[in-house]
């Protein structure tokens, strides 16, 4: 069971890039990189997925080095409304009995006008 | 679609009373997911259905809790007797088979008090 680990918080500006790391050592060979974004009294919502490499979407880019060992999480120009909690989650694409889904403490991002 | 349905959205309720929760999954995804969410231990996976059928409830904090899923587009969550170290926010998450067992919906929670 892959666990994650990341900064509890950050802050950054807005119109800033900013990048949220996990370490995710032992990472198993079936596992997948997801991201997930929670605003206060909402549910999380799914950000972005990846495997190796790179993967883009309309919202953030996900970096994932070739030893897959850790992930960044990249937010083009952050606006306040980008102020919330990021968790980083590893696990089989399937799951399966023995692959608990476990959300981690996340990291709160503080974006300040 | 509508997303994810839950109710109520809160809940309060006197210590060994029975709580229901209620889960409406966005239509054709086959995997549902109830979680809750705390201060203290954040959010907890508690049980995941596939194709109604439960395959890890390893979370359920005890017999308490039971979830039961009798068809594709309702599930509930069901705890007695309550107690107050219950209080939390529940949510039910739903996902569709081809976007793996991580890309899930959330639904916005029942907020639960127990007193």
């Amino acid at each position: 069971l892959a666990k994650t680990t990341q900064p509890i918080s950050m802050d950054s500006y807005e119109g800033q890039e900013v990048n949220i790391t996990c370490s995710h050592n032992n990472i198993a060979t079936n596992d997948y990189i997801t991201w997930y974004q929670q605003f206060p009294s909402q549910g999380p919502r799914f950000i972005i997925q990846g495997y190796k490499t790179k993967v883009t979407n309309e919202v953030a880019s996900l970096f994932i080095p070739a030893d897959r060992k850790s992930s960044t999480l990249s937010l083009p120009r952050v606006s306040l409304s980008d102020t919330a909690v990021y968790y980083c989650l590893v696990g089989a694409f399937y799951g399966g009995a023995t692959n608990k889904l476990i959300f981690g403490t996340g990291t709160l991002l503080a974006v300040q006008p | 679609d509508a997303g994810v349905i839950q109710s109520p959205r809160h809940e309060v309720t006197e210590m060994g009373q029975e709580v229901t929760l209620r889960c409406k999954p966005i239509s054709g995804h086959d995997y549902l997911f109830w979680y809750r969410q705390t201060m203290m231990r954040g959010l907890e996976l508690l049980i995941y259905f596939n194709n109604n059928v439960p395959i890890d409830d390893s979370g359920m904090p005890e017999d308490r809790f039971s979830a039961k899923m009798p068809n594709a587009s309702f599930s509930t969550l069901k705890i007695q007797p309550s107690e107050p170290r219950d209080s939390a926010v529940y949510f039910c998450a739903s996902s569709l088979v081809g976007t793996g067992l991580y890309e899930q919906y959330f639904g916005p929670g029942t907020r639960l008090t127990v007193t």
